[in-house]
């Protein structure tokens, strides 16, 4: 079975500077996506950015950027020039590609908070 | 695009009772739709998969019978939380598949708490 692990519950970082969210994972199967949720106090679950594991580039968005080392099974969240709304709980997920496998495991999650 | 809506978004309701949580796709058809469950600062639990015409798909560990899907059209999915107790006391959580990538977009959540 797939398993995603988020290591760290909490971090925290100033407002304009660069933070690093980390995930790994854990698979047998060589296609897949990789997600980051947000879920901000308001508790909506927002899609901040997917992966493919078939591209070889990294996918971005705006100030969010990912590390995605497909060997390591690592897929790292690099939020740049910090913002008040990015506090939330960020969770890391996984999606497999085989038939049945449209369900997502997410990871545990990790707190961020924004210091002013 | 791809809102997903669910209502209540708080309900109260007395131990032994029922409570019925509706999730709909507002501005897409949903084939298929899933249900969370999301416990105080923790993750968010898949208890089943629902898709549209067909029974639902339960979760390890999950009460079919306690938990009833009903996924009768493209735009709503249900679950009502039969006799209640206050150990069901949760945020519960649903999503519906749209898009290429078949993504998961989520609804706002629903708060029950059984007194």
């Amino acid at each position: 079975a797939q398993t995603v692990t988020q290591s760290q519950p909490e971090m925290s970082v100033q407002e304009a500077e660069t933070v690093t969210l980390s995930c790994t994972y854990d698979t047998s199967e060589s296609d897949y996506y990789l997600f980051w949720y947000k879920q901000p106090p308001s508790r909506q679950m927002i899609l901040v950015i997917r992966q493919e594991a078939y591209k070889q580039q990294n996918a971005t968005e705006n100030r969010f950027s990912v590390n995605f080392q497909k060997a390591a099974k690592s897929f790292s969240l690099k939020i740049s020039d910090s913002q008040l709304g990015d506090a939330a709980m960020y969770f890391c997920a996984y999606r497999g590609m085989q038939g049945g496998s449209e369900k997502l495991v997410f990871g545990k999650g990790m707190k961020l908070t924004v210091n002013p | 695009g791809a809102v997903v809506s669910q209502h209540p978004s708080w309900v109260i309701c007395k131990s032994g009772t029922s409570v019925k949580i509706e999730c709909r796709s507002l501005d897409f058809q949903a084939t298929t739709m899933f249900w969370y469950r999301q416990f105080p600062k923790q993750s968010l639990m898949l208890m089943a998969t629902s898709n549209e015409g067909s029974k639902a798909t339960y979760e390890q560990g999950v009460e079919k019978d306690k938990f009833l899907i009903n996924h009768a059209s493209l735009t709503l999915s249900t679950l009502t939380v039969t006799s209640a107790h206050p150990e069901d006391s949760s945020f519960y959580i649903c999503s519906a598949r749209a898009g290429r990538f078949y993504e998961q977009y989520f609804g706002p959540g629903t708060r029950l708490t059984v007194t």
